[in-house]
């Protein structure tokens, strides 16, 4: 069955980098497009960023553009969130989530790894 | 602010029957974009529950429905039961900002 596992969560200072990654089972994960999905504390959800099945396209939400980066690697059925320069508004649950087209939905989600930003 | 707007609390008694709505704009909803549905259990991940509008993955309660009309969604749980306690969340593709959106999500109590 489809599995996503997050992990490289944790408290870290305003201005310092972590990486996150989501490590895939039970699919054919090159095929699939992969998202970043947040959620604050008490808040709603928001997409983060998104990378295509072979990686060749990428785009950030505004809120993180520039400081945050979202890769794969397919031989390791991984994807990764490179992020920076982290300001406490990025404090959040961060999901992976599968795409699934052509409905545009997501329809496998892991468990998540929190992300606190906090001096 | 959202770009899918949904109330932000809904209540009902065991067994009853509520509604979620999902108000969009003729980018999305109403451009013809499916929407879709997630419950969010206490502490736990987002789970898709309705897709395609009106669609249930297999495992998900035939008590839970979706529809959908011009620029807007709706969700329905009939014969409420204390497990639906939950967050539930609406999402769709929006053409103008070429991204998907989602609603700001809809608690909802099981009195």
């Amino acid at each position: 069955q489809v599995h996503l596992l997050e992990s490289g969560g944790g408290v870290v200072q305003p201005g310092r980098s972590l990486r996150l990654s989501c490590a895939a089972s039970g699919f054919t994960f090159s095929s699939f497009t992969m998202y970043w999905v947040r959620q604050a504390p008490g808040k709603g959800l928001e997409w983060v960023a998104v990378i295509s099945h072979d990686g060749s396209n990428k785009y950030q939400a505004d809120s993180v553009k520039g400081r945050f980066t979202i890769s794969r690697d397919n031989s390791k059925n991984t994807v990764y969130l490179q992020m920076n320069s982290l300001r406490a508004e990025d404090t959040a649950i961060y999901y992976c989530a599968r795409f699934s087209m052509p409905d545009m939905s997501f329809d496998y989600w892991g468990q998540g790894t929190l992300v606190t930003v906090s001096a | 602010q959202s770009v899918l707007t949904q109330p932000p609390s809904v209540s009902g008694a065991p067994g009853q029957r509520v509604t979620i709505s999902c108000t969009g704009s003729s980018s999305n909803i109403g451009a013809s974009f499916h929407v879709h549905w997630y419950q969010q259990l206490p502490g736990t991940a987002p789970k898709l529950l309705i897709y395609d509008s009106f669609n249930r993955p297999s495992g998900v309660p035939d008590r839970f429905s979706g529809s959908k009309s011009g620029t807007s969604a709706s969700l329905a749980i009939s014969g409420l039961q204390g497990e639906d306690e939950a967050d539930y969340y609406c999402q769709s593709y929006d053409s103008s900002l070429s991204d998907v959106v989602f609603g700001g999500g809809t608690k909802l109590t099981v009195l």
